[in-house]
């Protein structure tokens, strides 16, 4: 079958880094999407990782690791705005596997 | 930049009436999807196309079917909606070959009484 976890939710400090994580096991396996959703908003593209090995973008960093099925998406810096949703979701062949998503409280 | 647009952001319906939810996106996309968004389910797959005048069945696909009659546009029927229904409606396009990445319509959020 197909099981993406992620944890419902974290919370975390303004300023501070947090690091969310996923972990499944698919049938298949093209690459691992992490998408960002406000409330009441679509989600939108944050990264896109399909071999191992951490890929940083500004104050979001995405990692994988294909043998273990593992990846996290790791925030920086964090700011009152970055409280969402964060989706993990495997890519077979265009089509995405969602995992429940993870809802990230930023505190002051 | 891509656009994705959904017919409405909030409909409300009852029992037993058929309902189109209607997407729409600009961007000469190949592919296009159909997901529901339930609190701790996650995104849920309804159903995908792949071209015009093809679809593929999802995850839940039971009570839905679609239709796509244009490239830029896929309609997602409700032939006699229920209360279990009631959910989020996200639309996605992604471009096809290896570009992957799916980019979302705001959602319509449909109550049925």
């Amino acid at each position: 079958g197909q099981n993406i976890d992620q944890p419902t939710e974290m919370t975390a400090t303004e300023g501070a880094i947090v690091q969310i994580n996923c972990t499944y096991q698919t049938s298949g396996f093209n690459g691992l999407f992490w998408y960002q959703q406000h409330a009441g908003e679509a989600p939108t593209f944050l990264s896109y990782n399909v071999l191992d090995g951490l890929e940083e973008k500004g104050r979001f960093s995405s990692f994988l690791s294909r043998s273990k099925g593992y990846s996290y998406l790791l925030l920086k810096e964090l700011q009152m705005k970055d409280s969402a949703s964060y989706l993990c979701a495997v890519n077979q062949g265009g089509k995405l596997i969602f995992g429940q998503g993870t809802e990230l409280s930023v505190k002051p | 930049d891509v656009k994705v647009t959904q017919s409405s952001r909030y409909l409300v319906k009852r029992t037993g009436e058929k309902v189109f939810l209607e997407c729409v996106q600009d961007m000469d996309h190949e592919n296009m999807f159909w997901y529901r968004q339930d609190p701790g389910l996650g995104l849920r797959l309804i159903y995908f196309s792949y071209d015009v005048k093809m679809k593929e069945k999802g995850d839940i696909p039971e009570g839905y079917s679609v239709s796509r009659e244009k490239k830029e546009r896929f309609s997602l029927i409700l032939e006699s909606a229920s209360t279990n229904q009631t959910s989020m409606y996200l639309c996605a396009s992604s471009g096809g070959g290896d570009n992957y990445e799916q980019y979302f319509g705001p959602g319509t959020r449909l109550t049925v009484t």
